[in-house]
């Protein structure tokens, strides 16, 4: 069974605190992904990484950063956090080829900043 | 900015109706993926449409790909209660890398009510 699990479920921070969203995917997948799902928005992605050590930014990359140092692993990083950034997040893995390569998701980390 | 536009944001519907879901763009896709989201969990695919004018069958959902491959749509027939979810659509664009970006509609809300 295909399993993408995101380490923290719910997590609370303070204006300014540090927050560190842990992803892991037994797939040996290629490709992972950070989005956030905001009402009425739909998902919009962070970052994503085609390989390790390698990442490019997607749509709403300002006030995140990412690290993936092993292939199964892909951590999302908010240094500073702010109220904006109160959602839900979502890791995703995929293998590389066809764009139309199925996209695995985690079942979702909910951050409030408060 | 949007590139996909899902509608509608919410459907309320009885069980037994049928109902369609619309997904529009200015852009051409390579491909196009169809997801359901429930509560407290991530999106999971039900359906990728790759050709202009595809038309595929999931029991009772319908999907289809536009013929210029800038729209698509769900139809579910004789909707039951067990589809009450939230749906995306998500779509590769084309010409893009093969990494499996995806840009996402909103997404449409639908509850059946029994």
């Amino acid at each position: 069974d295909v399993k993408v699990t995101q380490s923290s479920r719910y997590l609370v921070k303070r204006t300014g605190e540090k927050a560190f969203l842990e992803c892991v995917q037994d797939m040996d997948h290629e490709n992972m992904f950070w989005y956030r799902q905001d009402p009425g928005l739909g998902l919009r992605l962070i970052y994503f990484s085609y390989d390790v050590k390698m990442k490019e930014k997607g749509d709403i990359p300002e006030g995140y950063s990412v690290s993936r140092e092993k292939k199964e692993r892909f951590s999302l990083i908010l240094e500073s956090a702010s109220t904006n950034q109160t959602s839900m997040y979502l890791c995703a893995s995929s293998l590389r080829g066809a764009p139309g390569n199925t996209i695995y998701f985690g079942e979702g980390s909910w951050l409030t900043v408060v | 900015t949007q590139l996909l536009e899902q509608s509608p944001q919410f459907l309320s519907i009885q069980e037994g109706e049928n109902l369609t879901v619309y997904c529009n763009s200015s852009s051409v896709f390579s491909s196009l993926q169809w997801y359901r989201q429930e509560p407290g969990e991530g999106p999971v695919l039900l359906v990728t449409v790759v050709t202009g004018g595809e038309v595929k069958k999931l029991k009772r959902l319908t999907f289809q790909f536009g013929d210029a491959r800038k729209d698509s749509s769900l139809h579910i027939t004789a909707a039951q209660p067990g589809d009450t979810g939230l749906y995306l659509c998500a779509g590769a664009r084309a010409g893009g890398t093969s990494y499996g970006k995806l840009t996402f509609g909103q997404g449409t809300i639908l509850t059946v009510h029994p």
